[in-house]
């Protein structure tokens, strides 16, 4: 069970809008910035958000990050058929159990 | 730019260690942390442990009694050490450059390596 809870699936027609959410707590993502990554079969993870809300060179502007309080969410507009992947939030954990964490990702669909 | 290559044994017989090594190859190790993730089949990603550029490791609290993270700064490379696996250790092993100290994000990843405990 991972430390940040995200929803199993979403999915949005092609053009549309999809968000997708990424729960924590104060010890996570309340005082820690979070990133998002695109995962697609047979590729590795790939840096779409870092620092809650910035992209990476060559990120499109249709990816975008937000957080607040304990929760951030991560929007993908103008969905695109090369869109559908699995996307996980990761951020610095309690030190205790893990120093890094990830939440349990989210399978987007392309209807 | 920095790319990172990984190669390691493929397949292993319960018991057995599990040994994974990570080439830097376009930068320096130093200045970042590095980390090793793993992917179940069908499940999420994993956080196993990380490494600075002076050596000092963290481990996943379920993990670091088995997991030993190591850096060659001669070769520019780091290395995972698993011992005891099961076939719960089966997994899609990645490693990665974590920025510990700006973008706080895990920026560049190895290709991946898959690894199968089976007897």
């Amino acid at each position: 069970q991972s430390v940040l809870t995200q929803p199993p699936s979403a999915s949005a027609a092609p053009g549309q809008k999809v968000t997708i959410s990424c729960s924590g707590s104060s010890s996570d993502i309340g005082k820690n910035y979070v990133s998002w990554y695109q995962h697609l079969p047979g590729a590795p993870p790939k840096l779409l958000i870092y620092e809650n809300d910035k992209r990476p060179s060559g990120i499109p502007d249709r990816f975008s990050g937000s957080k607040s309080g304990t929760s951030a969410t991560l929007a993908i507009t103008g969905l695109q058929p090369g869109d559908e992947a699995d996307y996980y939030c990761g951020t610095w954990g309690d030190y205790l159990t893990a120093l890094w964490v990830f939440g349990g990702g989210t399978k987007v669909t392309v209807l | 730019q920095v790319q990172l290559q990984q190669w390691g044994a493929g397949l292993l017989k319960p018991s057995e260690t599990l040994s994974l090594t990570c080439a830097v190859s376009g930068g320096s190790l130093s200045g970042y942390h590095w980390s090793w993730i793993r992917q179940p089949p069908g499940k999420g990603l994993e956080w196993i442990g990380e490494i600075n550029h002076s050596g000092s490791a963290n481990y996943h609290l379920s993990l670091e009694s088995r997991a030993t993270i190591a850096l060659d700064t001669s070769k520019n490379e780091f290395s995972l050490r698993l011992n005891s696996v099961t076939a719960a250790d089966t997994a899609v092993y990645f490693c990665a450059r974590l920025a510990f100290w700006s973008e706080y994000c895990h920026d560049i990843w190895g290709q991946g390596a898959l690894v199968t405990v089976s007897s």
